[in-house]
């Protein structure tokens, strides 16, 4: 089946650095990505929309300048968090789909920021 | 109101009992009805989808759709421990590259 890797799975920061998280899509091709975050014990926020070759889509009230993503090829999409705040520390997860196969998007395994 | 209603839990039943989880929705458009499992600190596992109204069974698991009454349910038999996680009800429009909305998931835990 579909396979997305997420690295890293966990980093602990200084305030006031930045942050890469990687999603690459091991054996399908993803013209579209999604990057969501997780505070404990909630559901997953949908962040925006990272696809191929363009701008990715921010949902309202996402920080474009402080969430930078870069989906430069069709399996690498990144997610940049620039000068992180602790209130940053959260739980961050992609998605992918494929599109040859049954519809459902397959999930990373998630990147636990910890801003210290 | 939220375009997706799922009740938090938690949820705690013996080992062997049939699970019900459940969602309500207000969104017309929505086509395609998933769930997903999701085990502390890991990323959500897709566990079923649906395309419009209708059932569909995967060993233990069954998907229920009403798109009349916009609910859509999750079915476990024979539960297990294992199967002791956060259960993730998503649905999205009819394109493929639409965003996905989740409720906000049910605790579930398998008493031994």
């Amino acid at each position: 089946g579909a396979v997305v890797s997420q690295h890293p799975s966990r980093v602990i920061c200084k305030s006031g650095t930045s942050v890469k998280i990687e999603c690459r899509s091991l054996d399908f091709q993803a013209t579209t990505m999604f990057w969501y975050r997780q505070f404990p014990k909630q559901s997953l926020m949908l962040m925006a929309t990272s696809n191929e070759g363009s701008k990715a889509t921010y949902e309202q009230g996402v920080e474009k300048d402080k969430f930078l993503i870069n989906h430069a090829s069709l399996t690498l999409s990144t997610l940049t968090v620039t000068s992180a705040h602790p209130e940053d520390s959260s739980f961050y997860i992609c998605s992918a789909r494929d599109s040859w196969a049954d519809y459902g998007y397959t999930f990373g395994s998630g990147t636990r920021l910890t801003v210290v | 109101q939220k375009e997706v209603e799922q009740d938090p839990g938690p949820l705690s039943v013996p080992e062997g009992a049939i699970v019900s989880l459940n969602c309500t929705y207000s969104n017309s458009a929505f086509q395609y009805f998933m769930w997903y499992r999701q085990y502390s600190r890991k990323g959500p596992e897709l566990l079923m989808y649906t395309y419009s109204s209708g059932n569909k069974e995967d060993g233990r698991f069954t998907a229920q759709v009403d798109k009349s009454s916009k609910y859509i349910s999750l079915f476990i038999r024979d539960s297990q421990p294992s199967d002791s996680a956060t259960y993730l009800c998503a649905m999205s429009p009819y394109s493929s590259a639409s965003k996905i909305i989740f409720g906000s998931g049910t605790r579930l835990s398998i008493r031994p």
